[in-house]
């Protein structure tokens, strides 16, 4: 078990660029969520998919994020533009058995907007 | 608002001792999990306790609910210089969603 993988694991560019940021969650598990991480406010969930399909996106801040799932091995989180206040890290985890069960999570990306 | 919050914020003690977190929550829940984080990694689910449970025990970790009060105790025995990391408690709020508390930072000294 490979665990839920997550790329790139460290990501800086310049205020304005889109970033993309990428994830494979744990094969058979059918909820796919997106956190954000920061001192500040602590682990906020963005959006969450069951089967591939956007459940719950309220936590998405503003229309500059966007998240995908074209299959059950894929999924992405888009910012564009980026703005320096994105800067987090933003967390990749799956579950097997539903929305409030555990979750497993992976080592995360480190977003740096400059 | 946030569901859960944790006391203390930091905790320090030597190798051997017991470690004590609260965790608070606002509303009612169907469960209560504990995470732990270590330094840059993501987080790894420790314990869920159900909401018609009152105490579970996993190895050195003893959580306890008491849905009167809307508290979580994790009490760590015998702590090892590798508990240290942060750990977090997470409701299952009336949405159904996990809300993640701020989190305990534990210094384990050898």
């Amino acid at each position: 078990d490979a665990g839920v993988i997550q790329s790139p694991r460290h990501e800086v560019t310049e205020m304005g660029q889109e970033v993309t940021l990428r994830c494979k969650p744990i094969s058979g598990h059918d909820y796919l969520f997106w956190y954000r991480q920061t001192m500040m406010r602590g682990l906020e969930l963005l959006i969450y998919f069951n089967n591939n399909v956007p459940i719950d996106d309220s936590g998405m801040p503003e229309d500059r994020f966007s998240a995908k799932m074209p299959n059950a091995s894929f999924s992405t989180l888009k910012i564009q533009p980026s703005e320096p206040r994105d800067s987090a890290v933003y967390f990749c985890a799956s579950s097997l058995y539903g929305v409030d069960q555990p979750q497993h999570f992976g080592d995360g990306t480190r977003l740096s907007i400059l | 608002s946030q569901q859960g919050e944790e006391d203390p914020q930091a905790l320090s003690i030597q190798e051997g001792e017991n470690a004590t977190m609260n965790c608070s929550y606002k509303t009612s829940i169907n469960n209560l999990q504990w995470y732990r984080q270590n330094s840059g990694r993501g987080l790894v689910h420790l314990i869920l306790i159900r909401s018609n449970e009152r105490e579970k025990h996993s190895g050195r970790l003893r959580v306890t609910l008491d849905t009167s009060k809307k508290s979580s105790s994790l009490l760590i025995t015998a702590s090892r210089a590798a508990d240290t990391a942060s750990y977090f408690c997470a409701s299952s709020g009336n949405t159904g969603k996990l809300i993640f508390g701020q989190g305990t930072t534990l210094q384990v000294k050898p």
